[in-house]
Order: C-alpha cells, then structure tokens, then sequence
C-alpha cells in the first residue's frame, strides 16, 4: 500500500525554526517528485515546494522563499520541509504528496498531514 | 507565478443536477491543469489531470475540459457524496503548482 506519514508539527514561536518528516513507502521513492502542500484555517489549498526526483529542480511558493528548504533523502525514502524565521500566517495543515511522475505532474497520493501552529 | 481564477466560489445544487466548475488560467498553460477534491477531514483527492484524463479509480459523472486557459470540471448527475470543495492547479511551471482558490460545492 502506498502511504506516506508525516510528522515534526506543533506549537512554534515566531521567528524560530522547525522541521517537517514525511516517510514513504509502498512505492519506489527515487523515481518520484515530491510536493509540500499546505492549507491554513479557513483558507485554500497552497503549493508550497516541490522537489523533482533526484533533487536537481526545486521550486517554492513566493510566500517561503528564503525561509524554507525542500529536500530528499531517497536511501531513506523521506521527504523534509525545513521550516525557518517563521511566522503566524505559516500556521496551516501541511501536506506531504506524491507526484504522479519524475517530473510535476501533480500530486496524485497525499498523506494526512501534520499540524504547524506558529503562535507566541 | 501562474494565477489560477476559478468561479463560482461556492454553489448549491440538487442531486442528479449537473454541476460546472471554470478555472481561469493568467496565461496559456496549455493542458497542464489538474483538478481535485478536498472534503473536510480528509486530504486532497486527484480527479483529472492535464485537463481531462481521468484519475483510476474516479467515477465517469466527473468530466475535465479545456486548453489554453479556459477549464471546466462538469459533474454530471451530483450525488450527496460529492459535496467537498473542488480546486484547479496548473502543472505547467515548475513549483509552485498553483492552486485555484477553490469552489464549494454542496446539496440543496
């Protein structure tokens, strides 16, 4: 079955940093982008970053630029959102996703999130 | 970044009615669009990609169309287990992958 879990949410101050996991499994990791997808209270769904395969293309929205670092670590078949200088608007539902492809093709498998709450 | 526009934000619709959703893309995109579900409680579901490919396991009633930047998800016949909200994304940039703002859809 293919499930990803993520995990490293909760209560963080403003200003500081944290780190979000997302282990994978039930398919082959090396040969997937994967995404970061966040939606906060009451809001839309927002594409935060996303990482190609092998790590050589990145993106992130304009909203973390500078603050966030998307990377892989595919012998350990996880995904890592690294999270600094945040702030309370960064309070959402973050999402780990799968890509349908090596590419971006869109995010055909989602976990079920973990929680970041940004608050003083 | 690519902005997606999507309309009406929120729509209310009886069971077997036919249901359309537009999505709007700031510049031609091709047929790069996804389309998804998100109900409340659950994560984000896949329905369409690049436009009008349907997702396995998806049932036929969803229909996705369009190219260039004019999209369209067409639910043919509701049914009380499609109220969720519904999002467009284009996949044609490298991330971000923009989402639409989303429209809610639920049962009169």
């Amino acid at each position: 079955e293919v499930q990803l879990v993520e995990s490293g949410g909760g209560l963080v101050q403003p200003g500081r940093s944290l780190r979000l996991s997302c282990a994978a499994s039930g398919f082959t990791f090396e040969d997937y982008a994967m995404h970061w997808v966040r939606q906060g209270p009451g809001k839309g769904l927002e594409s935060v970053a996303g990482i190609s395969w092998n790590s050589g293309n990145l993106g992130y929205a304009e909203s973390v630029k500078g603050r966030f670092t998307i990377s892989r670590d595919n012998a350990k078949n996880s995904l890592y959102l690294q999270m600094n200088d945040v702030r309370p608007e960064d309070t959402a539902l973050y999402y780990c996703a799968k890509d349908r492809g090596l590419g971006f093709g869109g995010m055909d498998v989602w976990g079920q999130g973990t929680t970041v709450i940004v608050s003083s | 970044d690519i902005q997606m526009t999507q309309s009406p934000s929120s729509l209310s619709a009886s069971v077997g009615d036919r249901v359309t959703i537009t999505c709007r893309a700031s510049r031609n995109v091709d047929s790069y669009v996804n389309w998804y579900q998100k109900k409340a409680g659950e994560a984000p579901k896949l329905l369409v990609y690049t436009a009008s490919t349907l997702q396995s396991g998806v049932p036929s009633r969803f229909r996705g169309s369009g190219s260039g930047t004019d999209f369209t998800l067409t639910i043919s016949g509701l049914q009380p287990e499609d109220v969720a909200t519904y999002y467009c994304q284009q996949i044609y940039t490298s991330p971000p992958l923009t989402f639409g703002g989303g429209t809610n859809v639920d049962i009169k």
